[in-house]
């Protein structure tokens, strides 16, 4: 079955500075990858999504790359903020009721 | 619209007890799913269900049932409790055809 490996697990930046977040997936035919984040006590939610015919995705400061050959795609924050601390998740789908999840990244903005 | 709730926020319980925790959804959605949440393990899937009266098995579903008798509800019980079910359980719904998932608030579950 399909597999979700996302690195690193805890990432710590500068404010200001851009933050990456990487995630490789085993089942090629897996077509949809979203990423959602979970504030401290909070429940997840999507904030960026990508599809496997689209290459590259963007929405103000947040960005998704997918890299369908190597199986791998990418979350890409610039100009990082305090609000932007919080635990990412991504996954992996090719069916759209079931969604293999990474074990999370640990995003901390430094002041 | 609450859009998705979960009962209990919290709660505790002793190894064998029972209990049922409650999804509900006002968006109309069809796909309704349960997950647990461990520290470095990110989200499991433990049921699912495509509609009302259907429920699957998703990733870790020992332990664990699931009824959906309306589309609004989804209810996970755990018969016999055991220390290894402690965790977070979430309560996620989707429309039929779209992937994105609208999460609940999330129950903490302790069993001792």
């Amino acid at each position: 079955g399909e597999n979700v490996e996302q690195h690193p697990s805890t990432l710590s930046v500068q404010e200001g500075d851009s933050a990456v977040i990487k995630c490789t997936y085993s089942d090629s035919a897996s077509n949809y990858f979203p990423w959602y984040k979970q504030e401290l006590g909070k429940r997840p939610q999507l904030i960026i999504d990508i599809r496997s015919n689209v290459g590259e995705k963007k929405d103000q400061r947040i960005a998704v790359t997918l890299n369908k050959t190597a199986k791998h795609f990418s979350l890409h924050i610039t100009e990082t903020q305090p609000e932007d601390s919080a635990v990412y998740f991504c996954a992996a789908s090719k069916s759209n009721y079931q969604l293999i999840w990474g074990a999370g990244t640990k995003l901390i903005i430094k002041p | 619209n609450a859009g998705v709730t979960q009962t209990p926020k919290f709660r505790v319980l002793k190894t064998g007890q029972s209990m049922t925790l409650l999804c509900a959804q006002d968006m109309n959605h069809e796909y309704m799913y349960w997950y647990r949440q461990d520290p470095g393990m990110g989200l499991r899937l433990i049921h699912y269900s495509v509609g009302e009266g259907t429920t699957a098995k998703g990733e870790v579903p020992d332990g664990y049932n699931v009824s959906r008798l309306k589309k609004q509800n989804f209810l996970l019980g755990l018969e016999s409790a055991a220390p290894s079910q402690t965790s977070v359980y979430f309560c996620a719904s989707s429309w039929a055809g779209e992937e994105t998932q609208y999460f609940g608030p999330g129950t903490r579950l302790l069993v001792l």
